[in-house]
């Protein structure tokens, strides 16, 4: 079985902080994305990554960064953390084009 | 720009029954559509994924189907169980971002009474 794993499940910032969230899969998966998800807008990427050091902007990517050293591990950076940033964050990986993506257990995070 | 629409929002139904959920979105031009659940306060579970030139998909008591062509894709899932009850979602990838992009549906919220 996949398995995507959260460094968190909660987690709470003060406004201004750097925030990394952490995201590893061990299936030697090629892509990489981060979600967030809010009540009423759904699931939203903000970033993908298609290969190491390899990054795509998606729909909502402002205020964030990601970084991705080794093909394993994907990690979001919100820069200067602010409270419309508190949301549940999901990490997803998947083989490649046209594979199915597969989800960890999200991060909830608060931003006071 | 895609859209996905999940009708109904909520649905209860009593254990056993046959269910079907929707899914329609507004440009054919996909790579594929995925099914999903997800439990409350938990991440999502990958159910079934349907290429564009697949029909239908089967896993245990699911099957999915998928009609590119009208933009629409249903969930079927036989003798429903207490266990089913969470939020399914449908997701489809394309056009946006050749197929690397998700866009996701709003959600069916299920509950299935023992």
């Amino acid at each position: 079985d996949v398995k995507v794993t959260q460094s968190s499940r909660y987690l709470v910032k003060r406004t201004g902080e750097k925030v990394f969230l952490e995201c590893v899969q061990d299936m030697d998966h090629e892509n990489m994305f981060w979600y967030r998800q809010d009540p009423g807008l759904g699931l939203r990427l903000i970033y993908f990554s298609y290969d190491v050091k390899m990054k795509e902007k998606g729909d909502i990517p402002e205020g964030y960064s990601v970084s991705r050293e080794k093909k394993e591990r994907f990690s979001l950076i919100l820069e200067s953390a602010s409270t419309n940033q508190t949301s549940m964050y999901l990490c997803a990986s998947r083989r490649g084009f046209n594979q199915p993506q597969h989800f960890g257990d999200g991060t909830r995070l608060s931003i006071l | 720009k895609q859209e996905v629409t999940q009708i109904p929002a909520a649905l209860s139904v009593p254990e056993g029954e046959n269910l079907v959920l929707n899914c329609s979105f507004t440009d054919s031009a996909i790579y594929n559509l995925q099914w999903f659940r997800q439990d409350p306060g938990k991440g999502l579970t990958s159910l079934l994924l349907i290429q564009s030139s697949q029909r239908e998909q089967t896993s245990g008591r699911l099957n999915a189907s998928l009609d590119k062509s009208s933009g629409r894709s249903t969930l079927y899932i036989a003798a429903s169980q207490p266990g089913d009850s969470a939020t399914y979602l449908c997701a489809v990838a394309g056009p946006n971002n050749a197929g690397n992009m998700l866009t996701f549906g709003g959600g069916t919220r299920l509950m299935v009474k023992p």
